[in-house]
């Protein structure tokens, strides 16, 4: 059983759309977040929900809009894609909020924006 | 300011070499939490270890085996008799009680040669 999982894994889309990345987590967790990885393998963190509530929203763009409808689920909204948001966007997960939980990441998804 | 530095941006080894991956941490805080993540080609994110502040002793898994000083900020990752399968970006990453977020450094990517 996957214990994160992501939907799409590739995401090819072009300037100007809208899309969504899709995040499940079957760990009974309470909290999840969105990482972005860039081409330089860096990882920072986007925003993090616990227990459907917003409670890390880094500096990031409007046009990325996180939504979760419960406890087990994160979406990544984004709109108006521009050629910058190319990345491999990773979903995961942690037991409870507060620092020093394992955080668990699914798959990964990788965007290209033409 | 928590800060995470791998200075080894690539290493290559020979298959059997050991190979010591270095991380350096910065952190105000007296409670804090290192970890390791693995990145193999397929580019999933792997949870290899975590330890806390308070938790000084080294630990061995199989051939991996992990150092952590407080003196020096350091938790240092150590792969002995290297196999081809550990072919990976690893990344350190540090999170304290006081923060909801992981903070993850560069990432060294090791390469294992037969």
């Amino acid at each position: 059983d996957t214990a994160v999982s992501q939907t799409p894994k590739y995401l090819v889309t072009q300037m100007g759309n809208d899309k969504s990345i899709k995040c499940e987590q079957n760990l009974g967790h309470d909290t999840m977040y969105w990482y972005k990885q860039d081409s330089k393998k860096f990882l920072k963190i986007m925003f993090s929900y616990n227990n459907k509530e917003l409670i890390i929203n880094e500096t990031v763009p409007n046009r990325f809009s996180p939504k979760s409808p419960d406890k087990a689920h994160l979406n990544l909204h984004i709109n108006s894609l521009e050629l910058g948001d190319s990345a491999v966007y990773f979903c995961a997960s942690s037991p409870l909020a507060g620092g020093g939980h394992t955080q668990y990441f699914g798959p990964g998804t990788r965007l290209t924006v033409l | 300011a928590q800060k995470v530095t791998q200075a080894q941006t690539e290493i290559s080894v020979v298959e059997k070499e050991d190979v010591t991956l270095d991380c350096v941490y910065e952190t105000r805080d007296t409670t804090y939490y290192l970890f390791w993540y693995k990145q193999p080609p397929s580019g999933e994110l792997v949870f290899l270890i975590r330890r806390n502040s308070f938790d000084e002793q080294n630990e061995i898994s199989g051939r991996y085996s992990w150092n952590f000083q407080k003196s020096t900020s350091s938790f240092n990752f150590t792969i002995t008799a290297s196999q081809v399968v550990d072919s990976a970006v690893y990344f350190c990453a540090l999170s304290s009680r006081a923060n909801n977020d992981m903070r993850f450094g560069a990432g060294t990517r090791l390469t294992v040669k037969p």
